[in-house]
């Protein structure tokens, strides 16, 4: 299994700022992939966070507005760029060994945009 | 693409009773992996099972099982005897990314 720690674990940003957001393995890991959750709403895939390359993003995601980094196998980041109060969500990172494991989450990071 | 329907948006019950949370999927993928997570009020993903297209044993952990049924597309999750604690939105998942299902609600009332 894998700890994936998440920080913040919270904020309140103002319109038009921008919030990067941590996610930590406590070991290496293949995938790692970012996730938005809508209040009282399923997951949505953002991307998958390559390492060493640009992120793969998915449809009605790009990279100007949720820039990623994968520097390593255990660390990311999201940045939530030019906020509005409908970023307001739950972003959530996972990490796993890939199509035949299963993912690990993090914590979530409640981001409200005001 | 994948695509996951729980037709079951909420679910509630009284303690000891028993409970089938409904999951069907598509998928165009020949092998692929099926998954359960668990989603507590306090909003942490707890991974539940994983099962390979290939196995369709039914299987059971505790007052969990599951029912695997590749004709028909469909990966059932039923918790026996089910008690306040599993109070949770309940996610199927399908797949390498996992394309989440959305979710049903399950109450479990003392």
């Amino acid at each position: 299994s894998a700890v994936i720690s998440q920080k913040p674990s919270r904020d309140i940003c103002q319109r038009g700022t921008s919030l990067t957001i941590q996610c930590q393995v406590d070991s290496q890991v293949t995938m790692m992939f970012w996730y938005r959750q809508q209040p009282g709403q399923s997951l949505t895939l953002i991307a998958t966070a390559n390492q060493g390359s640009e992120a793969t993003y998915e449809s009605g995601f790009v990279i100007d507005k949720f820039p990623i980094s994968r520097p390593n196998l255990t660390f990311s980041t999201l940045t939530v760029s030019n906020m509005s109060p409908e970023d307001s969500s739950i972003y959530l990172c996972s990490g796993g060994q890939g199509a035949t494991g299963e993912l690990f989450f993090g914590e979530g990071s409640r981001l409200t945009v005001l | 693409a994948q695509k996951v329907t729980q037709a079951q948006t909420e679910i509630s019950v009284v303690e000891k009773e028993d409970v089938t949370l409904d999951c069907v999927y598509e998928t165009r993928d020949t092998t692929y992996y099926l998954f359960w997570y668990k989603q507590p009020p306090s909003g942490e993903l707890v991974f539940l099972i994983r099962r390979n297209s290939f196995d369709e044993q039914n299987e059971i952990s505790g007052r969990y099982s599951w029912n695997f049924q590749k004709s028909t597309s469909s990966f059932n999750f039923t918790i026996t005897a089910s008690q306040v604690v599993d109070s949770a939105v309940y996610f199927c998942a399908p797949g390498s990314k996992l394309t989440f299902g959305q979710g049903t609600i399950l109450t479990v009332h003392p």
